[in-house]
């Protein structure tokens, strides 16, 4: 059984913050994403990775970064955190060997910045 | 430019009866979709899938439709249950992207 977890479920962070976000799966996949979920716009791709120390930008990079040092950890960064990164932020690894496009995710991390 | 689109934010059905969710994409490179499940505080779930190459999946009370040429699917479930409420949501890739492009969600409420 995949399982994907993230480092908090709920996390409050004060504006101008540095803000790490830690995702770990226990797969072996090569693939790994950082998604927000917002209400209205659905899931929205942040940054991926294919490999470690590989990373693409998603739909949204801008604010972000992210660092893959190990294959199983990907480590989403704001790097300044603002009032419109408050968000649901999801992530998710898949397995790349087997070309497979399904996508498991982690729980989620509530991200309020006040 | 959203390639995925799921036109209903909300669905009610009753218990019982049947709920469709549909999904419409402009991106004609897209040959695999997938719906996932989401409950509150939790992550999404894959439910379904159906390649381009087939026009209709079945999984139980689950079944994928594909109308390539309208580029539409739609998800039927039958019988609706209470724990079907929850929100659902469409997934697209092209093959090889190793990504998937999300529709914006449509929450539905099945009603006892």
């Amino acid at each position: 059984d995949v399982k994907v977890t993230q480092s908090s479920r709920y996390l409050v962070k004060r504006t101008g913050e540095k803000v790490f976000l830690e995702c770990v799966q226990d797969m072996d996949h090569e693939n790994m994403f950082w998604y927000r979920q917002d209400p209205g716009l659905g899931l929205r791709l942040i940054y991926f990775s294919y490999d470690v120390k590989m990373k693409e930008k998603g739909d949204i990079p801008e604010g972000y970064s992210v660092s893959r040092e190990k294959k199983e950890r990907f480590s989403l960064i704001l790097e300044s955190a603002s009032t419109n990164q408050t968000s649901m932020y999801l992530c998710a690894s898949s397995d790349r060997a087997r070309n497979s496009y399904e996508q498991y995710f982690g729980p989620g991390t509530r991200l309020t910045v006040t | 430019d959203q390639q995925v689109k799921q036109n209903s934010p909300s669905l009610s059905v009753q218990e019982g009866r049947i709920s469709i969710l549909n999904c419409d994409y402009t991106n004609s490179m897209f040959d695999y979709f997938l719906w996932y499940k989401k409950y509150p505080a939790e992550g999404p779930t894959f439910l379904i899938s159906i390649s381009s190459i087939k026009d209709k999946n079945e999984d139980g009370r689950f079944t994928v439709f594909l109308n390539k040429s309208a580029k539409h699917l739609s998800l039927h479930i039958v019988p609706s249950q209470p724990g079907d409420s929850a929100v659902y949501f469409c997934a697209a890739s092209a093959w090889g992207a190793q990504k998937l492009v999300f529709g914006q969600g449509t929450r539905l409420t099945i009603n006892p």
